[in-house]
């Protein structure tokens, strides 16, 4: 059983362009959220799928924005970059019953924005 | 409000117990947990505990939460090198959300 799985592994932009990361959830699960993690910091809410709508978000700009598609798999955009927008980008997968259940994570895509 | 927070660095010598602690802000958090993050990799949950327990075992893993402090910690008894680590703490904010600390990196030392 594969577990969360993210592509791309890493990623180099430069300031202005758009960026899609894409995400695979555990099998079984059908809830997506998405996290920033600044280097030496810890991981940041970004937004939540569920249904293919969004459910919840952070604190974060209309720059970053999602899609989720039938099969659950999920998708991050992120356009207009900043170079402090270089992070590691990690999804996590759940089943939906809220916190309920754990939240597992995929190995992240690490951006980084020149 | 959301803030979780943590001491940032633990050396700790291989074989010892190591101690990580932890403080979060809301009190209506209904799970607390901690994942271990390698270098290069994304986050794996070690455990975590309901808000109603005041603690929880597994295997070399010792969660002990004190809800009236809003204080967390997580004891890793007899701490191998494969320990070394960053340590995250994070507390469930409504039914959705995770919000972290900033995390503790642990340094196992022969």
């Amino acid at each position: 059983d594969a577990g969360v799985t993210q592509s791309p592994t890493h990623l180099i932009k430069t300031r202005g362009q758009q960026v899609t990361l894409r995400c695979s959830p555990k099998s079984g699960h059908d809830t997506v959220s998405w996290y920033q993690q600044a280097l030496g910091q810890g991981p940041q809410f970004i937004f939540q799928y569920y249904e293919e709508e969004e459910r919840q978000r952070g604190n974060f700009p209309d720059r970053f924005s999602g899609h989720q598609f039938p099969n659950y798999s999920s998708e991050l955009n992120v356009n207009a970059l900043l170079l402090g927008d270089s992070a590691l980008y990690l999804c996590a997968s759940s089943p939906d019953r809220g916190l309920q259940e754990t939240q597992y994570f995929g190995p992240g895509t690490r951006l980084l924005v020149l | 409000g959301e803030d979780v927070e943590q001491s940032l660095f633990l050396s700790v010598r291989e074989g010892d117990s190591s101690v990580i602690n932890c403080t979060y802000t809301d009190s209506s958090s209904t799970y607390l947990y901690w994942y271990k993050q390698e270098p290069g990799a994304g986050l794996q949950l070690l455990t975590y505990i309901f808000s109603n327990m005041d603690m929880k075992q597994d295997q070399r893993l010792t969660v002990l939460l004190n809800k009236k402090d809003k204080h967390l910690s997580l004891r890793i008894a007899d701490t191998q090198t494969g320990d070394s680590a960053i340590y995250f703490c994070a507390e469930s904010i409504g039914d959705y959300k995770l919000s972290f600390g900033a995390g503790t990196t642990v340094t196992v030392r022969a």
